[in-house]
Formats: structure tokens, sequence, C-alpha cells
């Protein structure tokens, strides 16, 4: 399997315009997360999936963000509009939610600027 | 709610032995993860714990006392290709999703 696979790798964009992040989990995975990374906050969960249904939103930070999983490919992470603190690098990952150590796979994640 | 606590830095140098202390207070508990990441990769599954004890796969083993709400990771005959960031992170029950620590930067030094 190639991996979960994000993209874009990086994204330049201006403050207000949207932003679009996109994720292909490990076929096979149930669950589905999303995180934002940053040198203040850490590594933080924004929302996860299982099964294609937003199980937990509660760490999406404001209405400006919003995230879909339209089937169990494929998933996107939506910021409009984009604001200069949202700069970080936003992972997804994939895991298997029967295994019990209940493994996450990240992809090598999206450096995003907003400017 | 859940919090994790780790060192910010550690420094060791070629060869030696360190271990990275990781303390949690969480509302149900169901295992404790530890990942790694390199700078500008993405974090990789190192290690975990779901029962008291001490796991061990190659140069890294990984301790956890529930009882003190405590966990470590040791790293043994470190070499330079482990200079990295190290999380623990933290399952509650009942649920799927993890809550990271706040990291501990390893630095090797020849």
């Amino acid at each position: 399997d190639a991996g979960v696979i994000q993209s874009p790798r990086h994204e330049v964009t201006e403050m207000g315009q949207e932003v679009t992040l996109r994720c292909k989990p490990i076929s096979g995975h149930d669950y589905l997360f999303w995180y934002r990374q940053t040198m203040m906050r850490g590594l933080e969960l924004l929302i996860y999936f299982n099964n294609n249904v937003p199980i937990d939103d509660s760490g999406m930070p404001e209405d400006r963000f919003s995230a879909k999983m339209p089937n169990a490919s494929f998933s996107t992470l939506k910021i409009q509009p984009s604001e200069p603190r949202d700069s970080a690098v936003y992972f997804c990952a994939s895991s298997l939610g029967q295994i019990f150590k209940n493994i996450q796979y990240f992809g090598a994640g999206t450096r995003l600027s907003v400017l | 709610g859940q919090s994790l606590e780790q060192p910010s830095e550690v420094t060791a140098v070629e060869g030696a032995i360190v271990q990275i202390n990781c303390t949690y207070q969480t509302s149900g508990f169901y295992g404790l993860s530890w990942y790694q990441q390199h700078d500008g990769g993405a974090p990789t599954f190192l290690s975990y714990n779901g029962l008291d004890g001490l796991e061990e796969t190659g140069r890294f083993s990984s301790f956890l006392s529930r009882s003190d709400s405590y966990g470590y990771l040791l790293l043994q005959e470190l070499q330079m290709k482990d200079s990295a960031s190290y999380f623990c992170a933290v399952r509650a029950r009942g649920g799927q999703n993890f809550v990271f620590g706040p990291g501990t930067r390893l630095s090797v030094l020849p």
C-alpha cells in the first residue's frame, strides 16, 4: 500500500482565500483523523471520522474550518476564509479501529502558509 | 480532560541510553503510545502499552505504570538517526482518538 496520501504538500495563499487540503487514507482503514501541528500548540486533533461519519469535531477551531469524507477513500479539510494564524502543518492519519494497538499512520502533511 | 507532560529536550551521545518520561492525566485510560517525528517528517508509530510493564522492540522499549499515570520510552545504543522529536499519546477509553503530548526533542551528539 502507498500509505496515507496528502495533497498538496505545500500551499501558499493569501489571507481571505479558500484552502482545500486532501487526503486518501490507507485502503481498508475505517478511521481517519485530521491534525494540525504548530510550534506553539503542538499536534492537535481537529476532527476524526469512522466509516466516513464525523465522530468528534470538537477540535475544529471555528466555523471557518470544515471537513468532509464523501467516501472511504477521500477526505477534505477546507478553510474559508483563511487567516495568517492558520499557517501550520496539517496531517491526515488513518487507522484500523479493531486493532488494539490502534496504530495511526500519518501522511506526509501539508505545509500551509497564509500570507 | 486530558493532559500529558514530557521534558522538552534531551541530549545524549552516540551509544548511550536515554529515557524519555511521560506523565498523563486523563478521565479514563486505554493505552499509551509513542511516536517518533524527524524534522520535516510525519509522526511514525514506535510502541504501545496497554498493560503495566515493559514492551521491547529492538533498541526501543516502553514502560507503563497505570497506577502512577506514568510511562517512559527507553532508547538504547543511540544512533545519530535517533535525533528526532518523540511524542507520547494517550487514548481514552471509549474513543479512538489520541491526545498527544508536547513532544521531547532528542539530540544525539557524536
